[in-house]
C-alpha cells in the first residue's frame, strides 16, 4: 500500500559530490513536493511542481535543482553537496486544485542525507 | 508572509489525559486552510485533521479535534484520551495562495514533540 516512494532512506555523501534524489508516487498526483526537515525548524519547501517538465521555487531552493520527467517521480537534485545540506528530505504529493481546501499531502518515508 | 508559530518544543501528558498543542498563524489571505500532521519516530507524515478558515464548525476526527479561533488566528490540536502510541512530533501546517505563483502552497510549524507516560 506504498503511495509515495523516496528511493534512499539514508545516504552518506562527500563535499562536492553530486547527489540525486528520488521520488515516486503511484497515486497520479498532479502535484509534488520536496521539503527538507530540521530541528526547530520543521519543514520548509525547497521546490515543487503541478505538473510534468513544470517547478517552482520554494522558500529554500538555493543549492538544490529539481526535475519532473514524468508525472509520478519528481527528483531533487544537489550539484555539489555541502555540509550545510545535511537533513532530511521529505517529497510529498497531492491532487491539483483550483482552491484552498482540504487538499491533504501525502508523504514519503524521507530521506536522511549527512554530508561530510 | 504567511507564517506559522508552534511555541512548545516539548509536551509531556499521562496516559488518557487530554493535551492540546498550540499553534497560531499569520496570513492576509482570507481563504486558507489549516492541517496537523503526526510523525512518529519511522518519519513518515500523517495526516490528522483539516479546518477550513471558512468551516463554522471545529474540525474533530476520532480523539482528534481541532479548536479553531479564527479571531485570534489560532488551530490548536486536542487530542483526547492520551495513548502511548500518541507519542510523535506533530506539526501544525497552512495551505494558502503562493504570491508568486498563483498557486497553493503549504507552510509548517516548527513542530512540537509529545511525549505520553504511562
Amino acid at each position: 500500500d506504498v503511495k509515495v516512494t523516496q528511493s534512499s532512506r539514508y545516504l552518506v555523501k562527500r563535499t562536492g559530490e553530486k547527489v540525486f534524489l528520488e521520488c515516486v508516487q503511484d497515486m497520479d498526483h498532479e502535484n509534488m513536493f520536496w521539503y527538507r526537515q530540521d530541528p526547530g525548524l520543521g519543514l520548509r519547501l525547497i521546490y515543487f511542481s503541478y505538473d510534468v517538465k513544470m517547478k517552482e521555487k520554494g522558500d529554500i531552493p538555493e543549492g538544490y535543482s529539481v526535475s519532473r520527467e514524468k508525472k509520478e517521480r519528481f527528483s531533487l537534485i544537489l550539484e555539489s553537496a555541502s555540509t550545510n545540506q545535511t537533513s532530511m528530505y521529505l517529497c510529498a504529493s497531492s491532487y491539483w486544485d483550483r482552491d484552498d481546501g482540504a487538499n491533504v499531502l501525502t508523504f514519503g518515508a524521507g530521506s536522511r542525507l549527512t554530508v561530510l | 508572509a504567511q507564517k506559522i508559530t508552534q511555541t512548545q518544543p516539548g509536551m509531556f501528558v499521562q496516559e488518557k489525559e487530554a493535551v492540546t498543542l498550540d499553534c497560531t498563524y499569520d496570513t492576509s489571505d482570507p481563504s486558507y486552510g489549516l492541517f496537523w500532521y503526526k510523525q512518529p519516530s519511522s518519519g513518515e507524515m500523517i495526516f490528522l485533521i483539516y479546518q477550513g478558515s471558512y468551516d463554522q464548525q471545529n474540525a474533530t476526527e476520532g480523539r482528534y479535534s481541532l479548536n479553531f479561533q479564527k479571531a485570534r488566528k489560532s488551530a490548536n490540536l486536542v487530542i483526547s484520551a492520551s495513548q502511548l502510541g500518541d507519542s510523535a512530533m506533530y506539526f501544525c501546517a497552512m495551505r494558502g495562495p503562493d504570491r508568486n505563483t498563483g498557486g497553493f502552497k503549504t507552510i509548517f510549524g516548527a513542530g512540537t514533540r509529545l511525549f505520553v507516560k504511562a
